[in-house]
């Protein structure tokens, strides 16, 4: 199975801050790779897919990079709606494996 | 609009079994690949099963292999997931998702909570 691993777990940001999350894959997914939002009770919310691409509807704030065993998730200037969790999902090949999550609070 | 409506969820013994339901609504379930995702209390997120979208073709994680089984049914555009042999370490949040592009979760469900406990 392929691990994927989140860095930093946490992160104390402050409204307006350059956010930035690594994603790491434990092997080459080329750019099968997802970043998915979820805020507390709710259901996760679809950011960026194939390492880079936005999902209609998200806001342009959001952007994604990476391939192979490296990506990004960068957030240039954050809202107060963007305090949540980030998970990193490889969509390489089964089983579809979840990065542990960063969370996003306010500092 | 897309849709979907988990069901099916509760209180259950270990050993015992459980059947979710996941009505879709907005699109035709039959067309795309749908999956499980499951989120223990205060845990990540962890995929738990697929169905392919057309060929039916299904796919586990090997914590479940075995004892879940996911499967469809195109005239009422509803997705299941037969639980036996339910563990306490099965205990979560059950989401449904549609696949958009093989592996990207583009809609989901809110949720539906087992609890495996005596």
């Amino acid at each position: 199975d392929i691990q994927m691993t989140q860095s930093p777990s946490s992160v104390s940001a402050s409204v307006g801050d350059r956010v930035t999350i690594t994603c790491r894959a434990s092997q080459g997914i080329s750019t099968w790779l997802a970043w998915y939002q979820q805020k507390p009770g709710k259901a996760p919310k679809l950011l960026i897919y194939a390492a880079s691409s936005l999902q209609s509807g998200v806001p342009s704030r959001f952007s994604g990079s990476g391939s192979g065993t490296d990506f990004t998730l960068t957030i240039s200037s954050l809202q107060s709606e963007d305090f949540a969790t980030y998970y990193c999902q490889q969509a390489h090949s089964f089983p579809f494996t979840f990065g542990p999550g960063t969370k996003v609070d306010i500092k | 609009e897309v849709q979907l409506l988990e069901s099916g969820g509760g209180l259950v013994q270990p050993g015992g079994s459980l059947r979710l339901s996941c009505a879709a609504s907005g699109f035709t379930l039959r067309s795309y690949t749908m999956s499980w995702v499951r989120q223990a209390p205060g845990k990540g997120l962890e995929w738990v099963s697929s169905i392919s979208g057309g060929v039916d073709s299904t796919y586990y994680a090997g914590s479940v292999n075995g004892r879940f089984t996911i499967s469809r049914d195109n005239s009422k555009n509803t997705l299941f997931l037969q639980m036996n042999s339910l563990r306490a370490e099965d205990t979560a949040v059950y989401y449904c998702a549609r696949e958009y592009n093989s592996g990207y979760k583009d809609y989901w469900g809110q949720g539906t909570l087992v609890t495996v406990s005596s």
